[in-house]
């Protein structure tokens, strides 16, 4: 199976800040890489779709980027609304599988 | 508008099987494929499997040997059957529509645990 190896798993981020979140594919997944956000007791919403492209009705603030076989979520001025889990997903091969998490929480 | 709700019992016995039911609505079972996906709390998400638009279904090799996806299109309904239930198979339980890219609706999950 690939393995997502997200990083970092938890950040302490202050309002305004610009938040980078990263995911490293263990094998070629090319650009089939997304990005969720996940806010307490509610289900992901799609951020990013095919490892750059903003999914409908996502702030412009959020973007996706790719090198290699990393994958990054960026968040430029942080909002208040952006503090969740946020998950990456490789759906180029099955079994599909999500990095681990990362947790933002407000200083 | 494109929905998705899942139902089932929350509390599950080890070593028996669990049954959960997603209907939806807004959108055709032959014309999207549905997957299903779980999280155990604190956790990262976990793909189970997908029933195709066309019937044909695939599934996570680790779940493979227990786990069947069913559906009823003229009930708007995709089943979850997985049987042999552990406590780490305690989660929550989500279906989600397949667009083209991938998981971009989802119910709103339900829980489940595994407990005697």
């Amino acid at each position: 199976d690939i393995q997502m190896t997200q990083s970092p798993s938890s950040m302490s981020v202050s309002l305004g800040d610009t938040v980078t979140i990263t995911c490293r594919a263990s094998q070629d997944v090319g650009i089939y890489v997304n990005w969720f956000q996940q806010k307490p007791g509610k289900s992901p919403r799609r951020m990013i779709y095919r490892a750059t492209n903003l999914a409908d009705g996502v702030p412009s603030r959020f973007s996706g980027s790719r090198s290699g076989s990393d994958y990054s979520l960026t968040i430029s001025s942080l909002e208040s609304e952006d503090v969740a889990d946020y998950h990456c997903l490789q759906y180029d091969e099955y079994p599909y599988t999500f990095g681990a998490g990362t947790k933002l929480e407000l200083k | 508008q494109v929905q998705l709700k899942e139902s089932g019992p929350g509390l599950v016995q080890p070593s028996e099987t669990l049954s959960l039911t997603c209907t939806v609505s807004g959108f055709s079972l032959t014309s999207y494929s549905v997957s299903w996906v779980r999280q155990p709390s604190g956790k990262g998400p976990e793909w189970m499997g997908r029933m195709w638009y066309d019937g044909d279904t695939a599934y996570n090799s680790a779940l493979k040997s227990r786990l069947s996806i069913s559906r009823d299109t003229s009930k708007n309904q995709v089943f979850l059957k997985m049987n042999s239930l552990q406590t780490d198979d305690t989660g929550t339980y989500y279906c989600t529509r397949e667009d083209p890219h991938t998981m971009g609706s989802w119910g709103q999950g339900v829980m489940v645990t595994v407990s005697s």
